[in-house]
């Protein structure tokens, strides 16, 4: 069956990186787009970043662009978000999703990122 | 960015009732509107996309309607495993994608 799990989560101080990964696995990770959609606790999805299917595209939220910087590895079947300068209020499970259209077909359970002094 | 917006922001119910839960967009959005249940400390599941089309897998008491600004997802008989929160998505034209703020199903 279909298996997405995160990891790289943690408490950070503000202005320090964290590196996530997402694990793919039970479906054909190469042909979908890939997301990082993230939970700030008590409250809806916020999309964060989207890469292609063969990485050559990727597009950001306003409220990450040029901090956040996603990535994949089709051998590897693994999805990375680098996140740089962190801030207090990136606090929030982040989730991966993977994506056949405009909608998310696939979600992981989400890994918590605590951004905190 | 289009903004959505959905009602009630939580609703009582019991097992066997009809329950309806609508999604309002900012602007015109199509048919581009997908519907996930949550449950605590799990990941979304998808239910809906494109407004009415079920997503494999998914009970037929779950249906979907609506285009342009406003949607509905209706659950026709509640389960006991149906509560949980529930958030509208729009994927209609560029990024980003933004969702709902969710509807909080409850057993009465």
């Amino acid at each position: 069956q279909v298996q997405l799990v995160e990891s790289g989560g943690g408490v950070v101080q503000p202005g320090r990186s964290l590196r996530l990964s997402c694990a793919a696995s039970g479906f054909t990770f190469r042909t979908y787009a890939m997301h990082w959609v993230r939970q700030p606790p008590g409250k809806g999805p916020e999309w964060v970043a989207v890469i292609s299917y063969d990485g050559s595209h990727q597009s950001y939220s306003d409220s990450v662009k040029g901090r956040f910087t996603i990535s994949r590895d089709n051998s590897k079947n693994t999805l990375y978000l680098q996140m740089n300068s962190l801030r207090v209020e990136d606090t929030a499970v982040y989730h991966c999703a993977g994506s056949s259209g405009n909608y998310f077909d696939y979600w992981g359970q989400g890994i918590l990122v605590t951004v905190s002094s | 960015d289009i903004q959505m917006t959905q009602s009630p922001s939580s609703l009582s119910a019991s097992v066997g009732d009809r329950v309806t839960i609508t999604c309002r967009a900012s602007q015109t959005i199509s048919s581009s509107l997908n519907w996930y249940q949550q449950k605590p400390g799990k990941a979304p599941k998808l239910l809906i996309y494109a407004a009415s089309t079920l997503q494999s897998g998914v009970p037929s008491r779950f249906s979907g309607s609506g285009s342009g600004t406003d949607f509905t997802l209706t659950i026709s008989s509640l389960q006991p495993e149906d509560f949980a929160t529930y958030y509208c998505q729009q994927g209609y034209s560029s990024l980003p994608y933004t969702f709902g703020q969710g509807t909080k199903l409850e057993i009465k």
